[in-house]
């Protein structure tokens, strides 16, 4: 059974930092693996995603990057400003391209302060 | 271009009660997810849709939940009766064609089974 860990649970941060998000996954056999920010209150957006025969996907400030092989995923964001705070949830799809699910991680909160 | 819309927004009702959550996928998506977050289990699939056709309902809890996909603009989870365990943040999500595009979530809804 696929299981998908974040650590840390939480994080805070000082604006300007760099810091990196950290995901692993029990079963190397997905088909891709997501990036969401979730704002209290709100939805999910996503933020990247990574196909299973990538390296690493990047957007503006953000870069993730994927070793299928080792379960683990990083969420690296630059120069991180107050409005970066919320909570960053991985998620793996498995299964097919039309047919898979998402398993999600318990995210991580991040607060980043001015 | 309104996003995903679920209704009520906030539900709090007695336990044994029935509760119809809602929600409108986006105008021309074909495939519409049922999550469930709790601050224990994170965010589950429960079940999903593509074009109104049930796909995958392994994740929904047991017979008390039921989903329905009348048409491509609406569907509906219901529970009945409600338990005190049933309480969490329900979210639906859509997303369009083949692939990977990526999942828009509405705002969900706050259900508190007293």
């Amino acid at each position: 059974k696929q299981e998908v860990t974040q650590i840390p649970a939480a994080l805070s941060v000082p604006e300007g930092e760099n810091l990196v998000l950290n995901c692993s996954f029990t079963d190397s056999a997905i088909y891709n693996l997501q990036w969401f920010r979730q704002d209290p209150g709100k939805g999910l957006t996503s933020l990247l995603l990574i196909q299973s025969s990538q390296r690493e996907q990047t957007s503006g400030r953000l870069n993730a990057s994927l070793d299928k092989s080792s379960g683990r995923s990083t969420l690296y964001i630059a120069a991180s400003q107050p409005g970066d705070s919320a909570t960053y949830l991985c998620a793996v799809k498995v299964g097919s391209s039309n047919t898979g699910k998402l398993i999600f991680g318990q995210g991580t909160t991040l607060q980043v302060k001015p | 271009d309104a996003g995903v819309i679920q209704s009520p927004r906030h539900e709090v009702t007695e336990m044994g009660q029935e509760v119809t959550l809602r929600c409108k996928p986006i105008s021309g998506h074909n495939s519409l997810f049922w999550y469930r977050q709790t601050m224990m289990r994170g965010l589950e699939l429960l079940i999903y849709f593509n074009n109104n056709v049930p796909i995958d309902d392994s994740g929904m809890p047991e017979d008390r939940f039921s989903a329905k996909m009348p048409n491509a603009s609406f569907s509906t989870l219901k529970i009945q009766p409600s338990e005190p365990r049933d309480s969490a943040v329900y979210f639906c999500a859509s997303t369009k064609g083949q692939g990977d595009p990526p999942q828009h979530f509405g705002d969900g809804t706050r259900l508190s089974i007293l």
